[in-house]
């Protein structure tokens, strides 16, 4: 069984560019979680999908980040003109339900640079 | 979200047992205890979780207090591979997301 994957594993974009992530839940999960790493701090929640929905998005900046998590295909964090505070590590994860007891699966991230 | 205090470091030598304490003393009752782990450059790995017993998998064991404001994460033969940032997460009842704090970065001498 696979694990979450992600694509790209580095992504180097310039500012006003923007900036396509794609996550792979693990076969069989249907709720999908974004984090971001700051460089040299923790991790951040960003937003709870399931299919086709977005279940959580409270830890999303109100402008330039969308996601969606469409019924066939990978989840898609999407960020519209970048600027150098966006280059982060972005992490996803996924689980089969979202109950608080249920594990949540990680990839290896994204590492986005701004230039 | 609930608050969990873990100590910014510790060092622990190579196949010895490590101890890594968590207290979380504004725990509710419907809260799950959960473990991660992130090794440099990777992204975070599930340990271990626990509701109210103590629980065992094949990376540690987490004992939990009796009256549950505090846990321990314990590692009974660390490896160099066993050093990482360890993150102690209250998930509470109805919240799927995990709410990371610093952590506690474990180094393991050889």
């Amino acid at each position: 069984n696979a694990g979450v994957m992600q694509n790209p594993r580095h992504l180097v974009r310039r500012r006003g560019q923007e900036a396509r992530l794609r996550c792979s839940p693990m076969k069989g999960h249907s709720h999908v979680y974004w984090y971001r790493q700051l460089p040299e701090e923790g991790l951040k929640f960003m937003v709870y999908l399931q299919k086709e929905n977005i279940i959580d998005e409270s830890g999303m900046p109100k402008e330039r980040f969308s996601a969606e998590f469409p019924k066939e295909g990978p989840s898609i964090l999407r960020i519209q003109q970048v600027v150098r505070g966006d280059s982060a590590a972005y992490f996803c994860a996924s689980s089969v339900t979202g109950l608080e007891a249920d594990t949540q699966y990680f990839g290896p991230g994204t590492r986005l640079t701004v230039l | 979200d609930a608050k969990t205090t873990q100590p910014n470091s510790m060092e622990s030598n190579e196949e010895e047992p490590v101890h890594l304490p968590c207290n979380h003393s504004t725990i509710s009752g419907t809260d799950y205890i959960h473990w991660y782990r992130q090794l440099p450059s990777q992204g975070p790995e599930y340990v271990i979780h626990g509701l109210t017993s103590n629980v065992n998998n094949r990376m540690a064991s987490l004992a939990i207090a009796e009256d549950r404001k505090s846990s321990t994460l314990i590692l009974h033969r660390a490896t160099l591979r066993d050093a990482a940032v360890y993150y102690c997460i209250l998930n509470q009842g109805g919240s799927e997301k995990l709410v990371f704090g610093k952590g506690t970065k474990l180094t393991v001498n050889p």
